[in-house]
């Protein structure tokens, strides 16, 4: 148990439908990060939100939609994604964007695009 | 841009035999390195942090080194047991907490 939860652990969608990936920490946090994991790249940073405003948007497309509506809650807003898009999505809190506080990690959604 | 490389990508080694994994990364200029471990279908455990002022750190089996100005880490893990199969990530951090990483190095240790 991390502290971090994220739901649904596996998610199949079609190339048209719009869903959302969740991630919630408890670990009174107040940084959150998205990051994708591919079958054959390093996993990569998407989105940090810090006091839950985006400090960072690593040059994503915008069919993915991250919301932060509170310290604790992180969404991540799929619509019109594509093959390339399917992946584990990880979610991370932490205390702060300081270099040394450690990054806690869920244990991901599985997302395949159909 | 920074990259981070992780060679071998995959290493079989027999139960017993000590692990050595390496990460190199093409910008010096970094606050830390941090080595992960994650298993098959789940988010990522830290192992160790290095700062990028000391040289090495250490945890029971596991002991990092780190030379920034060459660019490189090691993970030496010591007397590998089958527990320690799974994947193992290096990660730079140069501002922001935003960490960098490379693409693993998968181990199977057999009984």
């Amino acid at each position: 148990e991390t502290g971090v939860t994220q739901t649904p652990r596996h998610l199949v969608m079609g190339m048209t439908n719009k869903k959302s990936l969740k991630c919630e920490q408890h670990l009174g946090h107040n940084a959150m990060y998205w990051y994708k994991q591919s079958a054959k790249k390093p996993l990569e940073l998407m989105f940090v939100y810090s006091l839950e405003e985006r400090v960072e948007n690593n040059s994503v497309p915008s069919r993915f939609s991250p919301e932060c509506p509170n310290s604790s809650h992180l969404f991540l807003h799929l619509h019109t994604l594509q093959p390339e898009d399917s992946a584990l999505y990880l979610c991370a809190s932490s205390q702060g964007t300081g270099v040394n506080q450690p990054q806690h990690f869920g244990d991901g959604t599985r997302l395949s695009i159909l | 841009k920074q990259e981070v490389t992780q060679i071998p990508a995959a290493l079989s080694v027999p139960e017993g035999e000590n692990l050595v994994l390496n990460c190199s990364f093409t910008d010096s200029a970094i606050y830390n390195l941090q080595w992960f471990r994650q298993d098959p279908g789940k988010g990522l455990t830290s192992l160790l942090l290095i700062q990028s002022s000391q040289r090495e750190q250490t945890s029971g089996r596991l002991n990092a080194s780190l030379d920034k100005s060459s660019g490189r880490s090691t993970l030496y893990i010591a007397a590998s047991q089958p527990g320690d199969s799974a994947t193992y990530l290096c990660a730079v951090n140069a501002a922001g907490n935003k960490l960098t990483f490379g693409g693993g190095t998968r181990v199977l240790v057999k009984p």
